[in-house]
């Protein structure tokens, strides 16, 4: 198995709303990441868990957290968003090598706030 | 920091056109280079990866071989087909244990029949 599975695909809040995005992998994986992406630029790294404990949070707004229950759940908590958050939220996995990061992307969440 | 620089295109090609779009990186260490592939409304796929100097990745017919002397990873396809249009991004990879993958801006190929 070698996928990454997120839910859900599309998601449609409001600015006062509350809603999670999740991501799980079976690959062992101990590695997991949320990316941001906009239209026709590259994923922008949010956040980093490794070996579930947050390593890297790219100075993102507080209105994204995310959360890793265990080492094959990623979520992603949103609360209060703005409609320039709108975006494609992927989340990915790796192994954690020397030998760099390959990383394993889920299909993403298309995010639009209104 | 590290980075990655690729021609951004738009690159539009006809059928069984040969492809090249370039990458090159800069990188304080000796990085793992990759090409990811994303179709239109999905997520990203990894294409290829080099993990060394001198490495050939190669995946689907694509090709790119890691050079350090240059320190680029060109992305190269003999004959395209309209199922290769999407958006190719190179990225790199800290072999000194971090887990940031550093990706370039992205080339859009377009193949029309």
């Amino acid at each position: 198995d070698t996928e990454v599975t997120q839910t859900p695909k599309h998601l449609v809040m409001g600015m006062t709303n509350k809603k999670s995005l999740k991501c799980e992998q079976h690959m062992g994986h101990r590695a997991m990441y949320w990316y941001k992406q906009k239209a026709k630029k590259p994923p922008e790294l949010m956040f980093v868990y490794s070996y579930e404990k947050l390593s890297i949070n790219e100075s993102v707004p507080s209105r994204f957290s995310p959360e890793c229950p265990n080492s094959s759940l990623l979520n992603l908590h949103l609360h209060a968003l703005q409609p320039e958050d709108s975006a494609l939220y992927l989340c990915a996995s790796s192994q954690l090598s020397v030998k760099g990061a390959e990383a394993f992307f889920g299909q993403g969440t298309r995010l639009t706030v209104v | 920091g590290d980075s990655v620089t690729q021609m951004e295109g738009p690159v539009t090609l006809s059928e069984e056109a040969f492809l090249t779009i370039n990458c090159t990186y800069t990188a304080t260490g000796y990085p793992s280079l990759f090409w990811y592939v994303q179709y239109p409304g999905e997520g990203l796929q990894l294409l290829l990866k080099a993990t060394k100097a001198d490495d050939k990745g190669s995946n689907k017919g694509f090709e790119a071989t890691y050079r350090k002397e240059t320190t680029s990873f060109h992305l190269e396809k003999g004959s395209v087909q309209v199922s290769d249009s999407a958006v190719y991004f190179c990225a790199l990879s800290d072999r000194g244990g971090s887990e940031k993958l550093v990706f370039g801006k992205g080339t859009k190929l377009t193949v029309n029949p």
